[in-house]
């Protein structure tokens, strides 16, 4: 079994709508993360979780939320979702016991907005 | 502020070519790591090398080689007699501070690799 899912793995949607894609990990780490990934810029990061109780804006935050329910599970939420959302969506994670901080990354969810 | 750069977008090599794929990287922190993921056409994201500032050593495993040279801020990534499978878009990272500490990577916006038979 994968160490990190994402769910789901593809999903379109309309305009205005709310949707929430979900990650869990079995790796036991601390730190999550949710990334977005648009042709020919690379990755960004939304917002990243250092635990449960730590939550950090990343550099586009804006029109997403996300919700930490437990040590292995992070959650994002488009409130109100926009063509210009349409992207794949990664979530990463990595331990804090590590001192290089490596990141591993979920399979990603193909979101379209319609 | 932080900054990857793959100047190289997109790069056609045949097979058994080997290639060299450019990564620079601008930060002021002397504590910092570097990275490489492979990304396949079927989209996952594959972690293949981390580097710390600390470490200039080159690194070898298998075709792949890595060049980290902070006198010209670069951390290149060669791969030897390339084959079709290492096809994909590699992105080389930055993440600074100890531990990551400041919580993101940086990532360049990749190079598109194709080996053609």
């Amino acid at each position: 079994d994968a160490d990190v899912t994402q769910t789901p793995r593809n999903r379109i949607t309309k305009t205005g709508k709310r949707i929430m894609l979900e990650c869990s990990q079995t790796k036991g780490h601390d730190r999550m993360y949710w990334y977005r990934q648009d042709p020919g810029l690379g990755l960004q990061l939304i917002y990243y979780s250092f635990d449960v109780k730590d939550i950090n804006k990343g550099e586009i935050s804006d029109g997403y939320s996300v919700s930490r329910q437990a040590q292995a599970k992070f959650s994002l939420s488009l409130e109100s979702a926009i063509p210009n959302q349409t992207a794949l969506y990664f979530c990463a994670t990595s331990s804090r016991d590590s001192i290089t901080d490596t990141q591993y990354f979920g399979p990603g969810t193909r979101l379209t907005v319609l | 502020a932080q900054k990857v750069t793959q100047a190289q977008t997109e790069i056609s090599v045949v097979e058994k070519e080997d290639v060299t794929l450019d990564c620079v990287y601008e930060t002021r922190d002397t504590t910092y790591y570097l990275f490489w993921y492979k990304q396949p056409p079927s989209g996952e994201l594959v972690f293949l090398i981390r580097r710390n500032s600390f470490d200039e050593q080159n690194e070898i495993s298998g075709r792949y080689s890595w060049n980290f040279q902070k006198s010209t801020s670069s951390f290149n990534f060669t791969i030897t007699a390339s084959q079709v499978v290492d096809s994909a878009v590699y992105f080389c990272a930055l993440s600074v501070g100890y531990g990551g500490s400041q919580g993101n990577l940086i990532f360049g916006k990749g190079t598109k690799l194709s080996v053609k038979p």
